[in-house]
């Protein structure tokens, strides 16, 4: 079946200027995952989904973070004025929700912020 | 706070050389734990995972790790790399009891040569 999707796969954005990425689970799964990946920082965890309960946005690094998850599939991750360090490679990820298991990843959205 | 240590950042092989990239984790509670790995050009994929049972698990393309939980240790070992094995590997942990966010390692950079 089809795996994680994300868009778009580059963006390149002027400092100052909100972004939004999208991305696309796989089908079935409730648990969605957001990790930033950086050459300083390596790979970082944002934000998570687990179906409908309140999302646990302890990564997101400031408020201009943002993400949200419509109807429980598709999720979009929100940079509101965006700076430099925020250019990264923005993984999404998604598994089942049941507990022990496995997260699958998508293909990420290279930002770039000039 | 949960850190996970890959104390390899670069690796250089020849082709049929013995690997073991070392992992080393903070937590002291349950944890899961896996190995991901990312070709070039390509997304994240899960080479293997512990999450109970056997310590010694075993993954794709011939790749196993074995947990030590007295060393707090989960390595990943290959008897033979090949040339397609050149990427770059992630361990990552969860804690067994909390939300399921990964806590990622740094990674480490292989690089065989044929």
């Amino acid at each position: 079946g089809a795996g994680v999707s994300q868009s778009p796969s580059n963006k390149v954005t002027e400092k100052g200027k909100d972004v939004e990425l999208r991305c696309d689970p796989i089908s079935g799964h409730t648990a969605l995952y957001w990790y930033r990946q950086s050459l300083g920082q390596g790979l970082e965890f944002l934000i998570y989904f687990q179906g409908n309960s309140a999302p646990d946005k302890s990564g997101l690094p400031s408020d201009r973070f943002s993400a949200e998850r419509t109807g429980g599939s598709v999720s979009t991750l929100t940079i509101q004025r965006t700076q430099q360090e925020d250019s990264a490679v923005y993984l999404c990820a998604s598994s089942l929700g049941m507990g022990q298991e496995t997260q699958y990843f998508g293909p990420g959205t290279r930002l770039l912020v000039l | 706070a949960q850190s996970v240590s890959q104390h390899n950042h670069h690796v250089i092989l020849s082709e049929a050389a013995s690997l073991e990239l070392g992992c080393n984790y903070s937590y002291g509670g349950t944890v899961n734990l896996f190995w991901y790995v990312q070709y070039p050009g390509q997304h994240l994929q899960l080479l293997l995972k512990y999450f109970s049972g056997d310590p010694l698990v075993k993954g794709i393309k011939g790749f196993e790790a074995e947990f030590i939980k007295s060393k707090f240790s989960f390595n990943l070992r290959k008897p033979s790399v090949q040339w397609s094995d050149t990427a770059e590997y992630f361990c990552a942990v969860n804690e067994g009891n909390a939300g399921n966010m990964l806590t990622f390692g740094g990674g480490t950079r292989l690089m065989v040569k044929p």
